[in-house]
Order: structure tokens, then C-alpha cells, then sequence
């Protein structure tokens, strides 16, 4: 069992709104991602971090930004909500470079009005 | 460019029976594939993974095969349950570096008939 955390698991807000989707790993892994996907479909990497003061985009264009100040937190932040911005954001975890296999937390379901 | 897709996006199968699930990438400097389930409201997790210096590998009531010379990826689920109701992702890692990243396919849902 995977120790990742997401919270909120749902969220409703409205266009305009700042919000910061929150994301931990108990595990100490040194890499982290954050993916983006829609109801059955693939899943699309916005940001990843190799460690601490570490943050690269991923291969989906994102207006969200991330930051990674401690080994186990890699929050998710959106300036200004919309409602293109309205999908599931997964978080996970690897432990190694090269052979990754990603520990996934359970999402969070975001819906912006 | 880089692209991991399955062949088909449903398969609906009677309970008892096997599964195959098929994947096909693009990427022929992939070296390590996974496969992962994602059942409705949950995140996806691990089934089982293969190097690419193998052909087969097999878990409990899984095995992945590993076809390199037509880049084809397979999961084959054995007797069938309910509970292999799910979406299915086939996964490949493009390198072995810092700088290797992980695709996903756009993913295959499993029903299972009574």
C-alpha cells in the first residue's frame, strides 16, 4: 500500500479563484509528479521534481505552478481558476531514476463553475 | 513522436475467462514498461512491469509479454473476476537517466460479463 496523500479529494470553486491542491508522500521518495486526466482517459504530466528546489513542466501545457520546499510536499497551486481547468489531478511518487514505478494517491476531483 | 496507444478502448469479457489486453509504443529506446489499473474513483496502481531484456514475465494471474520487434506490449489476466473491472494502462519508461519520463496510453476498459 502506497503511502500518498491528496486532499481535497473533491473540490468546487468558482472562475477566478486561487486554489492549491495538496499533495505528500510518507515514503521519501526523490521524484514526484503531478498528472492531469479526464473521466477513462490517458493520463497527461504537467510537472514532475527530481527533489527539494527541483520543479520541471511536463508534456501538457498548465497555467499551475508547483513547488517543492520538502522532500515528502509537492502542492499543486492554480492562480485563477477556470473552467477548462475542470479534470482529475493525480500526484504520485517514484523511489529511483530509470526503472519508475509511480505510486499514485487517489486524486483530486476538481470542478470549477 | 513518442506515443504509447491500445488497441482497442473496450473489452468486455465473461467472468472464468482470460483477458488480453494489448498495447502498442512507439519509443524503440523504451527499456522498461508497466502495466497499471485504475479502478472508477482511485488512482491508477502497479500490476506488474517488464525490462525490456525480457519477453515474458508473469504475477499472480498476470503476465505481460513484450514483443520488441513489433513494439507490442500484451496483459494477459487469467480466470477473470469482477473485481478486474477496471481501466488498464500501459506505461513505458524512455530512458535510464534523470531525464527519462514515463507515457501512459490512453487506457482500455475491462467489463466483465456475468
Amino acid at each position: 500500500e502506497a503511502d500518498i496523500y491528496q486532499t481535497p479529494r473533491y473540490l468546487v470553486i468558482g472562475t477566478g479563484k486561487k486554489i492549491t491542491l495538496e499533495c505528500s508522500q510518507t515514503m521519501g521518495h526523490d521524484k514526484m509528479y503531478w498528472y492531469q486526466q479526464d473521466p477513462g482517459m490517458e493520463l497527461h504530466l504537467i510537472h514532475y521534481s527530481y527533489g527539494v528546489n527541483s520543479t520541471e513542466k511536463g508534456d501538457l501545457s498548465s497555467e499551475s505552478t508547483v513547488s517543492r520546499i520538502r522532500t515528502e510536499h509537492f502542492p499543486l497551486t492554480l492562480e485563477s481558476a477556470r473552467p477548462s481547468h475542470t479534470s482529475q489531478y493525480l500526484c504520485a511518487s517514484s523511489e529511483s531514476l530509470g526503472r519508475e514505478k509511480l505510486f499514485f494517491g487517489s486524486g483530486t476531483q476538481l470542478s470549477v463553475l | 513522436g513518442e506515443s504509447v496507444g491500445l488497441h482497442l478502448p473496450t473489452l468486455s469479457v465473461q467472468e472464468g475467462d482470460n483477458s488480453i489486453i494489448n498495447c502498442a509504443y512507439s519509443n524503440s529506446a523504451s527499456d522498461y514498461f508497466i502495466w497499471y489499473k485504475q479502478e472508477s474513483g482511485k488512482g491508477p496502481q502497479f500490476i506488474i512491469d517488464i525490462r525490456s531484456n525480457m519477453d515474458k514475465r508473469q504475477g499472480q494471474r498476470v503476465t505481460v509479454l513484450l514483443n520488441k520487434t513489433v513494439k507490442h506490449l500484451s496483459l494477459q489476466i487469467a480466470a477473470t473476476q469482477p473485481g478486474d473491472s477496471a481501466v488498464y494502462f500501459c506505461a513505458e519508461n524512455t530512458g535510464y537517466s534523470s531525464a527519462s519520463k514515463i507515457i501512459f496510453g490512453s487506457g482500455t476498459r475491462l467489463s466483465i460479463r456475468p
